[in-house]
């Protein structure tokens, strides 16, 4: 069964901090793995995709990673913005998910001053 | 830049009543999708909808239909409302390319009392 699973569930951080957060996961064939931010009372917004082993992906702050059980989500030197829940998704290339994105509970990111 | 747009942003229902969620996408996308998120779960598609006239159930139908009314459009019905279906109902689309990363809209906060 393809599953995601993230980790920790919450961070807090101090301002400046740098940490990461995990995504495992197990797919039918990895067709791509996405990133999400989603703000309080706001729809997720799309970060980054990743396709396979080994690629990296940056923005501002966050650097992703990817090997073939698990992804990771850098950010370097936090700010109080940063603040958000980060939801990680796969999308299998074969079975009964197939193309559909499967996402994980999120991790809750809250960096303090 | 409307992107996915939602409507209404709550609504509160007694068990039994029904109503439609409405979903419209200025983006000429053809795929359209509906997720329900639960505290403590992730996003879970209930339909989806590859191209204008076709649609198909997700992990989660049952209690559900939907109708693509048009290119832009897609709306989610519930014929019965069950307090089981409190949740925020999020739609989304995406561009072409099987891997095109999702767009999502602000959601719908029901309460179904």
């Amino acid at each position: 069964e393809d599953q995601v699973t993230q980790s920790p569930e919450a961070l807090r951080l101090q301002e400046g901090e740098s940490s990461s957060l995990n995504c495992s996961y197990t797919v039918s064939g990895l067709r791509g793995l996405f990133w999400y931010r989603q703000d309080p009372g706001k729809g997720p917004e799309f970060l980054f995709t990743l396709y396979s082993a080994g690629e990296e992906k940056e923005k501002e702050r966050l650097k992703a990673t990817l090997t073939k059980k698990e992804s990771f989500l850098h950010i370097t030197a936090p700010k109080p913005e940063d603040s958000a829940t980060y939801l990680c998704a796969v999308q299998a290339r074969y079975g009964g998910s197939q193309g559909n994105l499967i996402f994980g509970k999120g991790t809750k990111l809250s960096v303090k001053p | 830049n409307a992107g996915v747009t939602q409507t209404p942003k709550f609504q509160v229902l007694k068990t039994g009543q029904s109503m439609t969620l409405q979903c419209a996408q200025d983006m000429n996308h053809n795929s359209m999708y509906w997720y329900r998120q639960d505290p403590g779960m992730g996003l879970r598609l209930i339909y989806y909808s590859a191209s204008e006239g076709t649609t198909d159930k997700g992990e989660v139908p049952n209690g559900y239909n939907v109708s693509r009314l048009n290119k832009r459009e897609f709306s989610l019905r519930l014929e019965s409302a069950a307090p089981s279906q409190t949740s925020v109902y999020f739609c989304a689309s995406s561009g072409p390319g099987g891997n095109s990363p999702l767009h999502f809209g602000n959601g719908t906060r029901l309460t179904v009392t």
